[in-house]
């Protein structure tokens, strides 16, 4: 069965920065892309970018153009995303999803809360 | 503010059928696809429907998609206590964007 596994919840100062990661399995990891989706608390959804796992081309969200790099380890099948200069609006559930017709799997989140 | 205009709650009780709408512009919904998800508290969200009125495997036929212009709705027909949720609606302008979300509350 399909799974994406988040890494865990991490508590970060401003300036710092978070590395998630999004272990996929369950299928072929190459045939699919991945996008990350973030949720502040008690807000809705924002798309943050998307990552080929094909071939690793980006397309990221105007807004974080510059702080955010998206990767992936097909050996590993696992998705990265990296947010550098950590601000206490980035404080959110951060989530993984396979994305193809719509984002079909989703990674369970991972909290990032960034506080001084 | 969201790109894409939602009502920020609705209501049914159990068997009645509500719908959800979704309103943008000719640069998102006007011109690609719309998609909906739901979310259940303290979960992630899951794909309802695709390219505006698809159903992906596993999801019932008591949900349904339609659009027209640059307006779509979710219907949900014969409402359940667990449709208890929140409901979001995405397109493609540019990036995705999506709506606010709407509470679902059934009573």
């Amino acid at each position: 069965q399909v799974q994406l596994v988040q890494s865990g919840a991490e508590v970060k100062k401003p300036g710092a920065s978070v590395k998630v990661s999004c272990k996929a399995s369950g299928y072929t990891f190459t045939s699919y892309g991945i996008s990350w989706v973030r949720q502040a608390p008690g807000q809705g959804l924002e798309w943050m970018g998307w990552i080929s796992a094909y071939n690793g081309n980006t397309n990221y969200a105007q807004k974080l153009q510059g702080r955010v790099t998206m990767t992936t380890d097909t050996s590993t099948s696992t998705a990265y995303m990296e947010l550098r200069s950590l601000r206490s609006d980035d404080t959110a559930v951060y989530y993984c999803a396979r994305d193809l017709l719509g984002w079909d799997y989703w990674g369970q989140g991972t909290l990032v809360t960034v506080s001084s | 503010q969201s790109v894409l205009t939602q009502p920020p709650s609705a209501s049914g009780t159990p068997g009645q059928r509500v719908t959800i709408s979704c309103s943008g512009s000719s640069s998102n919904i006007g011109s690609n696809y719309v998609y909906w998800y739901q979310q259940l508290p303290g979960t992630a969200p899951k794909l309802l429907i695709y390219r505006n009125n698809q159903r992906p495997s596993g999801v019932p036929d008591r949900f349904s998609g339609s659009k027209s212009g640059t307006s779509a709705s979710l219907a949900i027909s014969g409402l359940r206590s667990e449709d208890e949720a929140d409901y979001y609606c995405a397109a493609w302008d540019d990036s995705w964007v999506f709506g606010g979300g709407t509470k679902l509350t059934v009573l």
